[in-house]
C-alpha cells in the first residue's frame, strides 16, 4: 500500500499562474515530510523538510506547508524554469531511508 | 560545490551478465544509499549503508544485489545476474547525517542500465 500519494500526476500552468501540489500520507507517527525536485534525466534535489503540522518553509516561489494528513507545495507566479517533477517523501519505519511518491510533473509555459 | 558522481552514465548489458555501478559520495558524508527508477515510475529505495554495513534494504534488494565500499571513496552496487526487469536508472545518494535528522540526501545524476 502506497504511503505517499501525490496529486495531480501532471499540471500545466501559464507563467505567473499560481497553483498547489498535494501530497497525502498514511504513515502513523510522521517523523518528517520531505519535498524534492527532479529534472528530466537527473537525480532528485532536496527542497524542504517539514516536521510538524502547521510548519511552513519557503524558497523563492515555492512554499511548503504541512497538516496532519497532507502537505501542499504552493507555487506562486511560476516561471518556465520551475518546470520539473516534484517529489514528496516520508521516512521508512526504521528512519533509515526515504520513501518517495510518484511525483507531480509541472510544466510552466511562457 | 561537492557532488555525488556516478559511473558509468549508461551501460548496456546482456541478460545474465554481472554489472557493477560505481559511485563516489561527497567526501565527508557517512550514510550512503542506492535508489532506482524504472522509466516513468517512482524513485524506489534499494539499500542504505552506514559504518561499512547495510542499515536497511528493501524487498527489491534480493540476493542478486550487493553493495560494497571497497576503499575510502567508492560505493558500489553489484547486480550478479541481470534480468530484463533490472533495466532502470540507478541513483546513488549520500548524507552527512542520518536521513531522519534532516531529510536531505544528495543524489548523483544516475547510471542508466539497459538489459537486453
Amino acid at each position: 500500500e502506497d504511503q505517499v500519494t501525490q496529486s495531480p500526476e501532471a499540471l500545466r500552468l501559464q507563467e505567473g499562474e499560481s497553483s498547489s501540489l498535494n501530497c497525502s500520507y498514511t504513515v502513523s507517527g510522521l517523523r518528517g515530510l520531505f519535498w524534492y525536485r527532479q529534472d528530466p534525466g537527473k537525480g532528485p534535489e532536496f527542497l524542504f523538510t517539514l516536521y510538524s503540522a502547521g510548519e511552513e518553509k519557503e524558497k523563492e516561489r515555492l512554499k511548503a506547508t504541512l497538516t496532519k494528513k497532507e502537505s501542499f507545495l504552493h507555487i506562486t507566479a511560476p516561471k518556465p524554469e520551475d518546470s520539473a517533477t516534484y517529489l514528496c517523501a516520508v521516512l521508512n519505519q526504521a528512519g533509515t531511508a526515504l520513501i518517495f511518491g510518484k511525483g507531480t510533473t509541472l510544466s510552466v509555459s511562457s | 560545490e561537492p557532488e555525488v558522481t556516478q559511473t558509468p552514465s549508461h551501460q548496456v548489458t546482456q541478460m545474465g551478465q554481472e554489472v557493477i555501478l560505481r559511485c563516489v559520495p561527497i567526501s565527508n558524508h557517512l550514510y550512503f544509499y542506492w535508489y532506482r527508477q524504472i522509466l516513468g515510475q517512482k524513485v524506489e529505495f534499494l539499500v542504505s549503508f552506514y559504518n561499512n554495513e547495510i542499515s536497511e534494504k528493501s524487498e527489491i534488494f534480493d540476493d542478486q544485489f550487493s553493495v560494497e565500499r571497497p576503499d575510502g571513496s567508492n560505493f558500489t552496487l553489484k547486480i550478479r545476474s541481470t534480468k530484463l526487469e533490472d533495466s532502470a536508472m540507478y541513483f546513488c545518494a549520500s548524507s552527512v547525517r542520518q536521513v531522519e535528522n534532516t531529510g536531505e540526501l544528495f543524489f548523483g545524476e544516475g547510471s542508466r542500465l539497459t538489459v537486453l
